[in-house]
């Protein structure tokens, strides 16, 4: 079956730097998103990687390595505004999106 | 730029009423269109896609159904809903080609069936 694993809950201080991980098994791969989705509030789209390596936008960063099935989300100095939840999908080789759970960020003063 | 709109933001229905929630793409044309379902702390579910007029694919059988009637309209409905009914549904659109096309979503559908 194809699966997308993320941490269910993480916490971190403004500030600071977090790393969310993501490791996927899919029939195919074509390509990972990450989306962020604010409580109540519809996902909003933040990065798409294809190809290994890091992909930088901003703040945030993602990386890729398809050979270990894995992505990380990075988001540097971290704001109150950051506090949301997360989530990978991958587009498999149907082009259909395998969505993660989502990893509920929690950012402290 | 494109836009996409849902509506209503909320709804309460009880069990065993219809349901129609509507969703409108503008700005672009010949959209894959999408229906997901976000239960309270859980992933998205696909519930259906179409990629055309009158073009519906079902991913989970359940008792909704989904209609395209103009290529930039869809359709959520069902004929009497269940309690199990409840939850977060989604709207999204994204280009007709291209694998790097991300999904973009409408603000959502809170439905709380009573």
């Amino acid at each position: 079956g194809q699966n997308i694993d993320q941490p269910t809950e993480m916490t971190a201080t403004e500030g600071a730097i977090v790393q969310i991980n993501c490791t996927y098994q899919t029939s195919g791969f074509n390509g990972l998103f990450w989306y962020q989705q604010h409580a109540g509030e519809a996902p909003t789209f933040l990065s798409y990687n294809v190809l290994d390596g890091l992909e930088e936008k901003g703040r945030f960063s993602s990386f890729l390595s398809r050979s270990k099935g894995y992505s990380y989300l990075l988001l540097k100095e971290l704001q109150m505004k950051d506090s949301a939840s997360y989530l990978c999908a991958v587009r498999d080789s149907n082009y259909q999106l395998i969505w993660g759970a989502g990893t509920k960020l929690i950012i402290k003063p | 730029s494109q836009t996409i709109h849902q509506w209503p933001a909320t709804l309460v229905q009880p069990v065993g009423s219809p349901l129609s929630l509507e969703c409108t793409v503008e700005g672009t044309s010949n959209p894959n269109l999408y229906w997901y379902r976000q239960a309270a702390g859980r992933g998205l579910q696909l519930l259906f896609y179409s990629v055309g007029i009158g073009q519906i694919s079902s991913e989970v059988p359940q008792n909704l159904s989904a209609s395209r009637p103009q290529d930039r309209q869809f359709i959520l409905s069902s004929k009497k809903l269940l309690l199990s009914d409840s939850g977060f549904y989604l709207c999204a659109w994204s280009v007709p080609t291209g694998e790097s096309s991300p999904l973009h979503f409408g603000n959502g559908t809170r439905l709380t069936v009573t």
